[in-house]
């Protein structure tokens, strides 16, 4: 596609519940990031992958998160048992190889209740 | 531990420069970036420039590099109601992951 998309684009889910983000990156491009972003501050990173491994994931901030890119495009996160302070807008990057800036997508706007 | 500090809020007349600051931490960084979040939208890239620049000009855009002082700058002319957004600076930690620490963001409000 000509842009990076995610979805859903918003997200409510009971705490307690399972969820999984999607995120199709730009066609091409080797390097995939997710990072976090709270209402009113600067999105935080949670983890990079190269090609289908996860390079970095320095970023997570527990057990419950995990994400994946099994075949090197299509990227899903994964957040069990949600809390009420996941709640949060998910941010998906990528790009061709992994500097000179990424190109983000519009993000999931997850809410906890 | 790495931070990006930025003022929260400018506001200006349409027509004049913005000027938004940005002071960072990790002095081995290669790029520094300025993004732009409009609402409810994603990140978008505006300009990056290398370490080793000290100015880059882009249309009516301009960074300019403090390196000694670990100090960014991003200087927007002839300011529009369409450029009111988030800018976010970033720098990118070298630790071969290319993960950017990101600024809180400034809020620019352009007057009509």
């Amino acid at each position: 596609g000509a842009g990076v998309s995610q979805t859903p684009s918003n997200k409510v889910t009971e705490k307690g519940k399972y969820v999984e983000l999607r995120c199709d990156p730009i066609s091409g491009h080797t390097a995939l990031y997710w990072y976090r972003q709270s209402l009113g501050q600067g999105p935080e990173f949670l983890i990079y992958f190269q090609g289908t491994g996860a390079a970095d994931d320095s970023g997570l901030p527990n057990d419950r998160f995990f994400a994946v890119r099994p075949e090197g495009s299509v990227s899903t996160l994964k957040i069990q048992r949600t809390e009420r302070g996941d709640s949060a807008v998910y941010l998906c990057a990528s790009s061709p190889d992994g500097d000179y800036g990424y190109t983000f997508g519009s993000g999931t706007r997850l809410t906890v209740v | 531990g790495e931070d990006v500090e930025q003022s929260l809020f400018l506001s200006v007349r349409e027509g004049d420069s913005s000027v938004i600051n940005c002071t960072y931490t990790d002095s081995s960084s290669t790029y520094l970036y300025w993004y732009k979040q409009e609402p409810g939208a994603g990140l978008q890239l505006l300009t990056y420039i290398f370490s080793n620049m000290d100015m880059k000009q882009d249309q009516r855009l301009t960074v300019l590099l403090n390196k000694k002082d670990k100090h960014l700058s991003l200087r927007i002319a002839d300011t529009q109601t369409g450029d009111s957004a988030i800018y976010f600076c970033a720098e990118s930690i070298t630790s071969g992951t290319y993960k950017y620490i990101f600024g809180t963001g400034t809020r620019l409000k352009v007057l009509a």
